[in-house]
């Protein structure tokens, strides 16, 4: 399978614990996008690379939140100290530079719970 | 910030047109998206329009008014499984998208 993937799928943690998430975008895919859904929302956009410089961070992304992608390939999220606030969906998905980058595919989201 | 209107529900019979209306209001705006979302899975792309107009791609179709800030995305033909969520997504400048809540459209036999 070429597309983007993300590991783990699930995860539960109680509230307090360190988290930490994977993103392997479409190889040669130059850029990098992490989102957050809740449901019955759209994504929100958190933050992105191009290759491996963190271009744009959200205001969403509070000091907890870091994001790396250190040899522009895979990337990685972890969230310190979770909260309950933090539950949701995170995704990820990448662009390739032809076209613009205007297409974003999305990876199957990692489901968060924090009890 | 963006502001981005989409109703929450539309319910159509299997067969009709079902016409998913999107309002916005951004700063740096630089395309508009639409994404289909099944229960549970990732949004994957449906349509991109830049310019003014039309853009068809089999059954469904996707239309832009910048002056107006308005989009539709047109699905023709509805079968039982184009029942999901509708999202649409306004790109600001060239990188983040921004998305409305989504529609959630039930086709009905």
């Amino acid at each position: 399978d070429t597309g983007v993937s993300q590991d783990p799928r699930h995860k539960i943690t109680k509230r307090g614990q360190n988290v930490t998430f994977r993103c392997d975008p479409i190889s040669e895919h130059n850029r990098l996008y992490w989102y957050r859904q809740t449901l019955g929302q759209g994504p929100e956009f958190l933050t992105y690379f191009q290759n491996e410089a963190q271009l744009e961070k959200s205001r969403l992304l509070s000091d907890r939140f870091s994001a790396e992608r250190p040899k522009g390939s895979f990337s990685t999220l972890e969230i310190q100290r979770t909260e309950q606030g933090d539950s949701a969906m995170y995704l990820c998905a990448s662009s390739p530079r032809l076209a613009g980058y205007n297409e974003q595919f999305f990876g199957p989201g990692t489901r968060l719970t924090v009890l | 910030g963006q502001n981005i209107d989409q109703p929450t529900e539309m319910t159509a019979t299997e067969g009709a047109i079902v016409q998913i209306n999107c309002t916005y209001q951004t700063s740096g705006f630089n395309g508009l998206f639409w994404y289909q979302q099944h229960a549970g899975e990732a949004p994957t792309f449906l349509s991109y329009n830049v310019l003014d107009g039309l853009e068809e791609k089999g059954r469904f179709s996707s239309f832009l008014s910048r002056s107006k800030g308005y989009s539709y995305l047109l699905l023709k033909e509805l079968q039982m499984k184009d029942s999901a969520s509708y999202l649409c997504a306004v790109r600001v400048y060239d990188y983040k998208l921004s998305f409305g809540a989504g529609t959630t459209v039930t086709v009905r036999a």
